[in-house]
């Protein structure tokens, strides 16, 4: 199985202040198809994750512009340019090179 | 709009078998490129992914469970079933279901759509 590794585990930031999620897999995300299978989901308190990022970089549908993700291979980065108080939970980093499809530990971004 | 619910029993019992439905509107099953999940997310722990059904009746399965997941699709119903067999302790947890939609020219193989989830407690 291929292990994903966040950092940190617990965020605290202030409003308006940015925002780094690092995520490491144990194996390259490239497909053979040129792709790059990493995902990134929010998940607020009691709720289901929401997916915010597809293929490294690619926002979903309603994600806003503060949110961009990078990386390449097993190295990749959740960036939030000004944290907003509705950012609030767990954030999650996913693998969808191959199954069965990987989950990070989760980041608990904390508003100050 | 796409949506998805899970319902199943709240309470199960050590051995039992689990059956969970997940009900979706807004997409078909038999629709090229489409798949439904099933992961879960035990209190306070990470999510984990479980099984996957494609339009193609194509399934995959997480080996960790070690053979007790079985994954099945009633079209006609919009409905996904996931059966988990001799559940524990360690199967308490919320179920989802989410949806994906892969094609050859946007090979995604994200979970864009979630159900709200439904909570098992083995005890």
């Amino acid at each position: 199985d291929i292990v994903m590794t966040q950092s940190p585990l617990s965020l605290p930031v202030t409003p308006g202040e940015p925002a780094s999620i690092s995520c490491r897999s144990s194996q390259s995300l490239l497909d053979s198809n040129g792709y790059t299978y990493l995902d990134w989901y929010l998940q607020k308190p009691g709720q289901s994750p929401q997916l915010l990022i597809y293929f490294v970089s690619y926002r979903a549908s309603g994600v806003p512009d503060r949110f961009s993700g990078s990386g390449s291979g097993t190295d990749f980065t959740l960036k939030i340019s000004r944290v907003e108080a509705e950012d609030a939970g767990v954030y999650y980093c996913m693998q969808g090179r191959q199954a069965p499809y990987t989950f990070g530990q989760g980041t608990k971004l904390e508003i100050k | 709009q796409i949506t998805l619910k899970e319902s199943g029993p709240t309470l199960v019992k050590p051995t039992q078998t689990l059956t969970l439905t997940c009900t979706f509107s807004g997409f078909s099953l038999s629709g090229t490129g489409v798949g439904v999940a099933w992961l879960r997310q035990p209190p306070g722990k990470a999510l984990e992914w479980l099984t996957l059904i494609y339009w193609d009746d194509d399934k995959w399965y997480n080996p960790s469970l070690k053979g007790r997941l079985t994954i099945a699709s009633d079209t006609s119903r919009n409905q996904v079933l996931l059966t988990v067999t001799n559940v524990g302790p360690e199967d308490s947890a919320t179920y989802y279901c989410a949806h994906r939609h892969s094609v050859t020219s946007r090979p995604v193989r994200a979970f864009a759509i979630w159900g709200p989830g439904t909570t098992v407690t083995v005890s």
